[in-house]
């Protein structure tokens, strides 16, 4: 079974530009999570999507960042313009249910972002 | 709110030594806790969680942790250290009615194991 994918792996962008990050989660999993983790920090809760559905996304930093999930399959996030404090790791995770006993949230590998 | 906080950023053991990775949380609910592993070039992987059941808690690669209400602590420890050890760990807290949904991270700690 594939688990949470993510890609690019890596994004050098200047500062300005448009970048879109895509998480394919594993198949079946309703919920899906991104995180974000600037440089020696703490990974920080972005946002949660019950199927196409924001569940929550209180953690969104601003408006230049868009997260979507149509279909409620894969999930973008698109940050416009990027600035140089949106480099950092982000991370998708994606799970079954959400806070049952045998429930575990699956990460992927993150896309490391550097706005230059 | 909920915090983590990890003591150390990174730490250094002998191969065969102990591995004591120290996690201490603020919450004002009884908490879930977990500890989280990234391996180089992979993503997070869960090594265990407390859910409020045995408060010590046994996860893979002989790894355990133990609840510690009276500490607010959830300190990872393995008895000894193997080279496939190094990584990096994170501790994180959720609160039980919010479960996976928003888990609160530590800053990690990097685990380096000498021969």
């Amino acid at each position: 079974e594939a688990g949470v994918t993510q890609f690019p792996s890596h994004s050098v962008i200047e500062k300005g530009q448009t970048v879109t990050l895509r998480c394919d989660p594993i198949s079946g999993h309703d919920n899906l999570y991104w995180y974000r983790r600037v440089m020696g920090k703490e990974i920080k809760f972005l946002l949660h999507f019950v199927k196409e559905s924001k569940q929550d996304e209180s953690g969104m930093p601003n408006n230049r960042f868009l997260a979507e999930r149509t279909g409620g399959t894969y999930s973008t996030l698109k940050v416009q313009p990027a600035e140089l404090e949106d480099s950092g790791v982000y991370f998708c995770a994606s799970s079954l249910g959400t806070g049952g006993l045998n429930t575990e949230a699956f990460f992927g590998q993150g896309t490391r972002l550097t706005v230059v | 709110a909920q915090s983590v906080t990890q003591l150390g950023s990174h730490v250094s053991v002998s191969e065969g030594a102990l591995v004591l990775l120290r996690c201490n949380y603020s919450s004002s609910v009884p908490p879930y806790l977990f500890w989280y592993v990234q391996y180089p070039n992979q993503g997070l992987q869960l090594l265990l969680k407390y859910t409020s059941a045995a408060t010590l808690v046994k996860g893979i690669n002989g790894f355990e942790a133990e609840f510690k209400k009276s500490e607010t602590s959830f300190h990872l420890t393995k008895p000894s250290a193997h080279m496939s050890d190094a990584a990096e760990y994170f501790c994180a807290v959720s609160d039980p009615n919010t479960g996976f949904q928003k888990l609160v991270f530590g800053t990690g700690t990097r685990l380096l194991v000498s021969p």
